[in-house]
């Protein structure tokens, strides 16, 4: 009974690059958060993605970040021309269809840009 | 905006103590509330979940309890051990769960052996 698989653990860019991280959700999950955790800062709330669809999208940047959670397949965030400031640790979370459920969080991947 | 405070930031008791972590929000107009635990370099582990219709939860050693009304939440941890060790995060969601779960900053917890 896997959990929420976030993979790389670590992951390694430089500035201008692209990082690309993944979510595998919960199995019977279908509702995809991403968080970003800053140091000594608490989790943000970046998007909220359905199969397919973007639910909300508030709190992730207008600029370089994109998510995407296809029918089949892991959902994916997306950033681009990586800068310092996006150093940090990105957290995926799962639930299920059922009001009020409880999110089942990865174990992060861990972004540096150098 | 919802808003999620959590006092203190840091507390180091000695094991074998009972101890009170709170939490409040700014909007009482929430889903739930989630007490999460997190270990250095680790996800988020979650420990209780209080709908807003219910006043406390308890599992083992821990009790979450919820007054919405007034935007306060208490983790109680009795008899404390070294394994309690780490940052206690409160989440509240708010708006039927939209835009998931709104964190406070924790609380860094060490138990001293």
């Amino acid at each position: 009974n896997a959990g929420v698989m976030q993979n790389p653990r670590h992951l390694v860019r430089r500035r201008g690059q692209e990082a690309r991280l993944r979510c595998s959700p919960m199995k019977g999950h279908s509702h995809v958060y991403w968080y970003r955790q800053l140091p000594e800062e608490g989790l943000k709330f970046m998007v909220y993605l359905q199969k397919e669809n973007i639910i909300d999208e508030s709190g992730m940047p207008k600029e370089r970040f994109s998510a995407e959670f296809p029918k089949e397949g892991p959902s994916i965030l997306r950033i681009q021309q990586v800068v310092r400031g996006d150093s940090a640790a990105y957290f995926c979370a799962s639930s299920s269809d059922r009001e009020g459920s409880p999110l089942h969080f990865g174990n992060g991947t861990r972004l540096t840009v150098t | 905006k919802q808003e999620v405070t959590q006092i203190p930031a840091a507390l180091s008791v000695p094991e074998g103590e009972n101890l009170v972590l709170n939490c409040s929000f700014t909007d009482s107009a929430i889903y739930n509330l989630q007490w999460f635990r997190q270990d250095p370099g680790k996800g988020l582990t979650s420990l209780l979940l209080i709908q807003s219709s219910q006043r406390e939860q308890t599992s083992g050693r821990l009790n979450a309890s919820l007054d919405k009304s007034s935007g306060r939440s208490t983790l109680y941890i009795a008899a404390s051990q070294p394994g309690d060790s780490a940052t206690y995060l409160c989440a509240v969601t708010s708006g039927g769960g939209a835009d998931g779960l709104t964190f406070g900053k924790g609380t860094h917890l060490i138990i001293q052996p």
